[in-house]
């Protein structure tokens, strides 16, 4: 079985700073990873996501994540926050097929951006 | 538009008042879910559907019911809603070859 650890439920940072969302995984076999954004009043949008080719994953609004074996991390980052990066961010993670085989979501992280 | 489109978005109902809410994607998408995000908890599974009249259970099954008699249809049925349904609700689908969940916007939930 897999799971997903988010750290911090809340995340304030300053417009202008680096964003750090973390994400921790346990899975018996290599994983499937994503990071799916909510903003306000809509449903869930896909940022990025890995499956096994480049560690380096590099998503939507500038967003980007590295996979670490050795850490079983795939933490969220993007150099310059922006207010309407302001939103729910939830980490995943599936065996195969994207969801097909049970997609299971860490308990999201709030993303606060500052003025 | 490549969609997946819920309704109702908003229902306010009672505890025991049966009531449907509706699934419909229009990319003939083979795999259907429904999630339930709940404050705190993140989002967990309900049911799923492989495929026309294949369905299976997830997370949180209790107090829910499916069925998928088209590809395109996949509704979310509770027979006897109570209020520990008060939730916001999300139908999914997927097709195996892109490896990704395409979401609806939500369906608000509130039972009295």
């Amino acid at each position: 079985a897999q799971s997903v650890t988010q750290l911090g439920s809340h995340v304030s940072v300053s417009e202008g700073a680096l964003v750090l969302l973390r994400c921790n995984y346990s899975s018996s076999v290599p994983p499937y990873l994503f990071w799916y954004v909510q903003y306000p009043n809509q449903g869930l949008q896909l940022l990025l996501k890995y499956t096994s080719a480049a560690t380096l994953v590099k998503g939507i609004n500038g967003f980007e994540a590295e996979f670490k074996k050795s850490e079983t991390s795939f933490h969220l980052t993007k150099p310059s926050a922006h207010m309407s990066d302001a939103a729910e961010y939830f980490c995943a993670v599936t065996l195969g097929r994207g969801g097909a085989d049970g997609l299971t979501f860490g308990k999201g992280t709030h993303l606060i951006i500052q003025p | 538009e490549a969609q997946v489109t819920q309704n109702p978005r908003y229902l306010i109902t009672v505890t025991g008042k049966k009531l449907t809410v509706t699934c419909s994607q229009n990319m003939n998408h083979e795999y259907m879910s429904w999630y339930r995000q709940d404050p705190g908890l993140g989002l967990r599974q309900i049911y799923y559907s492989m495929n026309v009249e294949v369905t299976d259970k997830g997370d949180v099954p209790e107090g829910y019911k499916v069925s998928r008699k088209e590809k395109r249809n996949f509704p979310l049925i509770l027979e006897s809603p109570s209020p520990n349904q008060t939730s916001l609700y999300f139908c999914a689908s997927l097709h195996y070859g892109a490896n990704v969940l395409t979401f609806g916007a939500g369906s608000r939930l509130t039972v009295l």
